[in-house]
């Protein structure tokens, strides 16, 4: 499964757009980007996934540029509950219970 | 809530014990996999099973197994205890489309 590689931390504020990156440079043809959200002792929760260019849902955007080889997440107007590790998968389709997480960004949103 | 249950919700165990924990997956899922997850670091895969079969393994030594049952609930075993196998204990379900995890069970080895 492909790896990736996202900054450790990230500080913002409330209000602010935040935008996390995440590299994978090896992706393949049939795999996803996952992104997942977890708060201190909570298992991990499903944000975003996407395959190209961008998508978007209630919580977040995730853009994917045409090489695939990095993806933004992307958190509008953050607020202190937003506070919490995120972290980029790769997937390969139909395999979503076979996961490998990195480290994470742990994002701490100030007041 | 993710309609993923796992039980207990902590543990104490001593070091050489053995440990039992407990998954309910989410209704319809015949997929379950389990992680630890150490202070500090992402969820590690263990291994998963999809219909009561085991369908992939982490790298993890044989003294952790599983079992997944007929209604797709899963057990996750530990013999032999150690210091380093303190740690959260994640489930997560899932059946072709995103997975959801459980709370986990916190799991301290004195």
């Amino acid at each position: 499964l492909a790896k990736t590689t996202q900054p450790i931390s990230m500080d913002s504020y409330e209000g602010q757009e935040v935008n996390i990156t995440c590299s994978h440079n090896n992706i393949a043809t049939n795999d996803y980007i996952t992104w997942y959200q977890q708060f201190p002792s909570q298992g991990p929760r499903f944000i975003i996934q996407g395959y190209k260019t961008k998508v978007t849902n209630e919580v977040a955007s995730l853009f994917i540029p045409a090489d695939r080889k990095s993806s933004t997440l992307s958190l509008p107007r953050v607020s202190l509950s937003d506070t919490a590790v995120y972290y980029c998968l790769v997937v390969p389709s139909g395999n979503t219970g076979k996961l490998i997480f990195g480290q994470g960004t742990t994002l701490q949103v100030k007041p | 809530e993710t309609g993923v249950t796992q039980s207990p919700t902590h543990l104490i165990k001593t070091r050489g014990q053995q440990v039992t924990l407990r998954c309910s997956s989410q209704s319809g899922h015949n997929t379950v996999s389990w992680y630890q997850q150490a202070l500090g670091q992402g969820p590690q895969f263990i291994f998963q099973y999809y219909r009561e079969e085991e369908n992939g393994r982490g790298n993890f030594p044989p003294r952790f197994s599983g079992l997944q049952f007929p209604n797709y609930s899963s057990e996750l075993n530990v013999n032999a205890l150690e210091l380093d196998d303190s740690a959260l204990y994640l489930c997560a379900s899932s059946s072709g489309g995103e997975a959801f995890f459980g709370q986990g069970t916190r799991l301290t080895v004195v």
